[in-house]
């Protein structure tokens, strides 16, 4: 059975950093690309940063890029988020999900950590 | 970058009604549109990729289609466990943005 499991969201002030991991089973993690989407309190879906298996390549939202760095342990089968100079605007339920197979189309999600970005 | 925009934000029909959504892309995507479904307090869940394929135990009540800018998601027979937040995204390049979302609810 595929099991995403998020963790390291907290309460943090603007300006400040947090570590999401993402530890995932019951599937061979090296062959799969993975994706962290996040839902803001009241708002819809937004795609954040996409690996791809073997992580040569990632992707990042605009909203994103130069802050976050996504980034994969094959061997230990961990999915990270590493956010910096974080905002208030980062504020959000972040999922980890699985790519169904080669294209970005998430078919396992995991059940989301909160992040709460605060003064 | 390409936006994503359904139609409409939200909707309200009774159970056994037609129902369909819709969601544009501004530039053409072929068919590299998933859709998603999210029912309150639940995780996504992918029902279509391809913009045509139904994903693995999605109800027949579900269908879509669409290539280029268009697409539909059209759900046959309303059902009340069918109460949730829809998205579309495209997935040809990177960003894999979604749609804003459209709200369905029972009448």
């Amino acid at each position: 059975e595929v099991q995403l499991v998020e963790s390291g969201g907290g309460l943090v002030h603007p300006g400040e950093s947090l570590r999401l991991s993402c530890a995932a089973s019951g599937f061979t993690f090296n062959t799969y690309g993975m994706t962290w989407v996040r839902r803001a309190p009241g708002k819809g879906l937004e795609w954040v940063s996409s690996i791809v298996a073997g992580g040569v390549s990632t992707f990042y939202a605009d909203s994103v890029k130069g802050r976050f760095t996504v980034s994969r342990d094959n061997s230990k089968n961990t999915l990270s988020l590493q956010m910096n100079s974080l905002r208030v605007e980062d504020t959000a339920l972040y999922y980890c999900a699985k790519y169904l197979a080669r294209g970005s189309i998430y078919d396992y999600w995991g059940r989301g950590t909160l992040v709460t970005v605060s003064s | 970058d390409i936006q994503m925009t359904q139609s409409p934000s939200s909707l309200s029909a009774s159970v056994g009604d037609r129902v369909t959504i819709t969601c544009r892309a501004s530039q053409g995507i072929s068919n590299h549109l998933a859709w998603y479904q999210q029912k309150p307090g639940k995780v996504p869940k992918l029902l279509i990729s391809a913009a045509s394929t139904l994903h693995s135990g999605v109800p027949s009540r579900f269908s879509a289609s669409g290539s280029g800018t268009d697409f539909t998601l059209t759900i046959s027979s309303l059902q009340p466990e069918d109460v949730a937040t829809y998205y579309c995204q495209k997935y040809n390049s990177a960003p894999y943005t979604f749609g804003q979302g459209t709200k369905l609810e029972i009448k």
